[in-house]
C-alpha cells in the first residue's frame, strides 16, 4: 500500500539559510499534518491542513510557513534557520469523513540539520 | 504544555517478558493513539482506542483506557529483541484535528 512520502530525507543547511521539505500524502487522502521531533523529544505539531485551506496551526514558528497544493501535497518553508531547528520534520496524512480523522498516517519524516 | 507524560521514561525488560507503559493526558479526548518509533526513524501506528471504550486488543497488545483517570497503558505481552523502541501515547482532540504526544518511553528488550 502507498504511504506518506517525504523528501528529502535528509537536508543538511547552514544558519539564516533557507529549507524546503515537501510531502505527499496517501493517495486520496486530503488532509496533511506537519510535526517537528527535536532530539529525544516528542513530536510536537506544527500546523495541517485540509483541502488545501490551513485547519489548525500548533507551535510553529513565524519564520515558518507551509501551504497545500491542488495535488493535495503539501510543503513546509522554513526561513532563517537557527541551529534549534535541527529535527526531524514529520509529515502525517489522513481522510477525513465528515469531521472524523481518527488515524494519521506518518512519513519517514526528514532529518534537518543546522550548521 | 504536554498533553500526554508517560511512565517509566525507560524500561529495561528480558525477552519473554511483558512489558507495561502508562500515559496520561489532561484534557477531554476523542481518543488516544499508541505508536512505535525506532531510534529517530518513522512513527508506526499500533492502535487506537475511542474514548469510550475500556479496553483493546491486537495481537500482543493490549490497551486500556480509563478516561475518568485519564490514563492509558499498553501492555506487550512475550517481548521479544525486535520490540525494542520508543513508544508515545498521542491524544486526539475534540476537533478530530491534532495529535498531541506524550514524552515516550524507551523500551530495551534483550534477548
Amino acid at each position: 500500500a502507498a504511504g506518506v512520502i517525504q523528501s528529502p530525507r535528509h537536508l543538511i543547511k547552514e544558519k539564516r539559510e533557507t529549507a524546503t521539505l515537501k510531502c505527499y500524502p496517501i493517495p486520496r487522502h486530503d488532509t496533511v499534518y506537519w510535526y517537528q521531533q527535536g532530539p529525544g523529544q516528542d513530536p510536537q505539531f506544527l500546523i495541517s491542513f485540509y483541502e488545501k485551506m490551513q485547519s489548525d496551526k500548533g507551535s510553529i514558528p513565524d519564520r515558518f510557513s507551509a501551504q497545500q497544493f491542488s495535488d493535495y501535497h503539501s510543503e513546509l518553508n522554513m526561513s532563517s534557520l537557527e541551529l534549534g531547528d535541527s529535527a526531524l520534520y514529520f509529515c502525517a496524512s489522513s481522510q477525513r469523513q465528515g469531521k472524523r480523522a481518527d488515524t494519521q498516517y506518518f512519513g519517514p519524516g526528514t532529518r534537518l540539520t543546522v550548521l | 504544555s504536554q498533553q500526554g507524560e508517560e511512565d517509566p521514561q525507560a524500561l529495561s525488560i528480558q525477552e519473554g517478558e511483558n512489558a507495561t507503559m502508562n500515559c496520561s493526558y489532561k484534557t477531554s479526548i476523542n481518543n488516544l493513539q499508541w505508536y512505535r518509533q525506532n531510534s529517530g526513524r518513522g512513527l508506526v501506528h499500533l492502535i487506537l482506542i475511542r474514548s469510550n471504550e475500556r479496553e483493546k486488543h491486537s495481537g500482543r497488545l493490549r490497551v486500556t483506557l480509563d478516561t475518568s483517570k485519564k490514563s492509558s497503558s499498553l501492555l506487550i505481552t512475550a517481548s521479544r529483541a525486535a520490540d525494542t523502541a520508543s513508544y508515545f501515547c498521542a491524544t486526539m482532540n475534540s476537533g478530530y484535528s491534532t495529535l498531541t504526544f506524550g514524552k515516550g518511553t524507551m523500551l530495551l528488550v534483550s534477548p
